[in-house]
């Protein structure tokens, strides 16, 4: 079993749409919780950054981090066209090496 | 304020050779990661360079290996290259605050013939 799982999609959704991308994980010891958004052939781009359970907004994204049930989610409200990219969840211990552990990835297309 | 930059943007190599890899992190960070995205696998953590020093490696053999110079830049070199070693090889930096945020680069795209 992967210490991180997320569904591979890929997720067609319309312009417009409230988009929600989870990621669940085995290991207690992640503390720290990220997204990236990576474009194709380029590199990941960090768009959250999160410690404790609870809810972090920025713009039109949402991190939310349940440490209870080991589930991240990130919702993405009026979804664009130019959200359309490969979502990264990654995770990381405390005292863990600054290792980060990634989701295999969701695939995301925002159709007009 | 110019982020990671990654040379070259695409390598090509036969089995057998040797890769390097170069990266530069974003100004004030002195931490230097690398990564590993290869097709089915995901990202994958191969290295941490701190300060000149490696302080954290992921479960890859030992021709996987690097340095970070006095100015923060790094090298990857991969020695006795392998068909399975065809990537996308990240690097990314972070200021030294363990767990910190860390921002990547685009990329160098490696493939082994």
């Amino acid at each position: 079993q992967k210490e991180v799982e997320q569904d591979p999609g890929p997720l067609s959704v319309p312009e417009g749409a409230i988009v929600s991308l989870n990621c669940t994980y085995s290991n207690s010891a992640f503390q720290y919780f990220m997204w990236y958004r990576q474009y194709s052939r380029k590199g990941p781009e960090l768009l959250m950054y999160t410690y404790s359970s609870g809810n972090k907004e920025d713009g039109r994204f949402t991190a939310q981090v349940d440490k209870s049930s080991k589930y991240i989610s990130l919702f993405i409200r009026d979804s664009q066209p130019s959200d359309s990219a490969t979502y990264l969840c990654a995770m990381t211990p405390t005292g863990g090496g600054n290792k980060l552990t990634f989701g295999t990835g969701t695939q995301l297309k925002v159709e007009l | 304020e110019a982020g990671v930059t990654q040379s070259p943007t695409h390598l090509i190599k036969t089995r057998g050779q040797q890769a390097t890899l170069r990266c530069s992190p974003i100004s004030g960070h002195t931490s230097v990661y690398w990564y590993q995205q290869a097709l089915g696998l995901g990202l994958q953590f191969l290295l941490w360079y701190d300060e000149g020093e490696e302080r954290n490696r992921g479960n890859f053999p030992p021709r996987f290996s690097g340095r970070q110079f006095p100015n923060y830049s790094s090298e990857l070199n991969v020695n006795a290259l392998e068909l399975e070693d065809s990537a996308l090889y990240l690097c990314a930096s972070s200021r030294a605050t363990v767990n910190d945020e860390q921002f990547f680069g685009p990329g160098t795209r490696l493939t082994v013939l």
